[in-house]
């Protein structure tokens, strides 16, 4: 089963500042198969970004999304007060599993 | 558009059976698989299991001996089963649709739409 560790666990920052999120897998993930999720105190997940870099409908191009093989970046260039939050990335392969999540907070 | 609701007990037994249905609604069950996630109190996102409308399943490792996943295409619902529970299964519990790209010569799964989430205790 294939291990994502997220870094770190939590993000202190400003609005307006750049953030960024890392995601490192145990083993070569496929990059159709990397996809990050947002999700807000008391909701339900949101998809963001799916095969390491495509933006789902309706998301801000603020957020972008690259890397290969074991190492990912979720970036957020500029944050506005509503992407304060805790992102979570996941692979598909033979099996699913979520990374532990990057909280981030205002400063 | 497709909408996700999760029911079903929100206090269940120790050694008990949690039992979840998902009822997709806006939308048909047909052409996609679909899964649970789960999420501990102030924990990070469990994925559970998938299945596939025609019936195919796919579980976590972790908790494939305790699982059992099912699907209904006549009601648009599918369930969870999870036996033997104690203490450490209870989370907010979420059904989601497994969505799918193909382009450029590759699959793209990620899942897009979600369920609210029900939350489950396991307690005496």
């Amino acid at each position: 089963e294939i291990v994502l560790t997220q870094s770190p666990g939590t993000l202190s920052l400003s609005p307006g500042e750049r953030a960024t999120l890392s995601c490192r897998a145990s083993q070569s993930v496929s990059s159709s198969y990397l996809v990050w999720y947002q999700q807000k105190r008391g909701q339900a997940p949101r998809l963001l970004i799916y095969g390491v870099s495509t933006r789902a409908t309706g998301i801000p191009d603020r957020f972008s999304g690259s890397g290969s093989g074991t190492d990912f970046t979720l970036t957020i260039s500029r944050l506005e007060p509503e992407d304060f939050a805790v992102y979570y990335c996941q692979q598909y392969g033979s099996s699913l599993t979520f990374g532990g999540g990057t909280k981030v907070e205002i400063k | 558009q497709v909408q996700l609701q999760e029911s079903g007990p929100g206090l269940v037994k120790p050694s008990e059976t949690l039992s979840l249905t998902c009822t997709v609604s806006g939308g048909s069950i047909s052409s996609y698989y679909w899964s649970w996630i789960r999420q501990p109190p102030g924990k990070g996102l469990e994925w559970i299991g998938y299945i596939y409308y025609s019936g195919s399943t796919n579980y976590s490792p972790s908790l494939k001996s305790r699982v059992t996943i099912s699907v209904d295409t006549s009601k648009n619902q599918f369930s969870l089963k999870l036996s033997s529970v104690t203490a450490a299964d209870t989370a907010v519990y979420y059904c989601a649709r497994l969505g799918h790209d193909f382009w450029g010569g590759y699959h793209y799964y990620y899942m897009d739409v979600w369920g609210k989430g029900t939350t489950v205790t396991v307690s005496s």
